[in-house]
């Protein structure tokens, strides 16, 4: 069964300094990965997904499959930018569940 | 507007006494999807449809059913409830299950 870890609940970054997000997965194969976030008060929306290669609101993510992370990562962050961020896989054909990690809170200070 | 709504959206209910949280979403989308998100453990599906009357388990299915007999409703289902039931449930609708989803407002549920 496929797995996702965020090993950090908690990261706290002051406004303009780098944010990186981790995401490690268990699939030796290859699998679908998305960034979701959400913002205080508002529903779960997807950031970014690696099969697109885009960079939302600054944010990007590259896949490692040697390492098997999809970390987040932004250069400089900004206090819109506090949210809880969750990574989330699939593989298909196999099968089309969407498995998420626990998800990160970030804060940024200003 | 387009969106996935939800019912009810609070429910304090007693063990064993069944009862339908329902789903529905007004985007003519095929992939349609129930959560339930706890405290440490984030999100996890429950189940998942492809399409109406395909339904199939997610990572937490036990104690739980869903039907999808129509596209735009998919009803979640607790025979049973029980305790370890109280939870936030999500539901969520994509065009395809690779297409971002969207989210409906939650149903926080209390079973005691």
């Amino acid at each position: 069964a496929q797995r996702v870890t965020q090993p950090e609940k908690l990261l706290s970054v002051f406004k303009g300094a780098p944010v990186e997000l981790k995401c490690n997965y268990s699939y030796s194969g290859s699998p679908e990965l998305f960034w979701y976030v959400q913002y205080s008060r508002q529903r779960l929306q997807l950031l970014l997904r690696h099969i697109s290669r885009e960079s939302i609101k600054g944010f990007t993510a590259d896949l490692n499959k040697g390492e098997t992370s999809f970390h987040l990562k932004k250069p400089f962050a900004q206090e819109e930018d506090s949210a809880m961020y969750y990574c989330a896989l699939s593989v298909p054909p196999n099968d089309y569940k969407l498995s998420f990690g626990a998800g990160t809170t970030v804060t940024v200070r200003a | 507007e387009a969106q996935v709504t939800q019912n009810p959206r609070y429910l304090i209910t007693v063990t064993g006494k069944k009862l339908t949280v329902t789903c529905s979403q007004n985007m003519n989308h095929e992939y349609m999807s129930w959560y339930r998100q706890d405290p440490g453990l984030g999100l996890r599906q429950i189940y998942y449809s492809m399409n109406v009357e395909v339904t199939d388990k997610g990572d937490v299915p036990e104690g739980y059913k869903v039907s999808r007999k129509e596209k735009r409703n998919f009803p979640l289902i607790l025979e049973s409830p029980s305790p370890n039931q109280t939870s936030l449930y999500f539901c969520a609708s994509s065009l395809q299950f690779y297409n971002e989803q969207f989210f409906g407002p939650g149903t926080r549920l209390t079973v005691l």
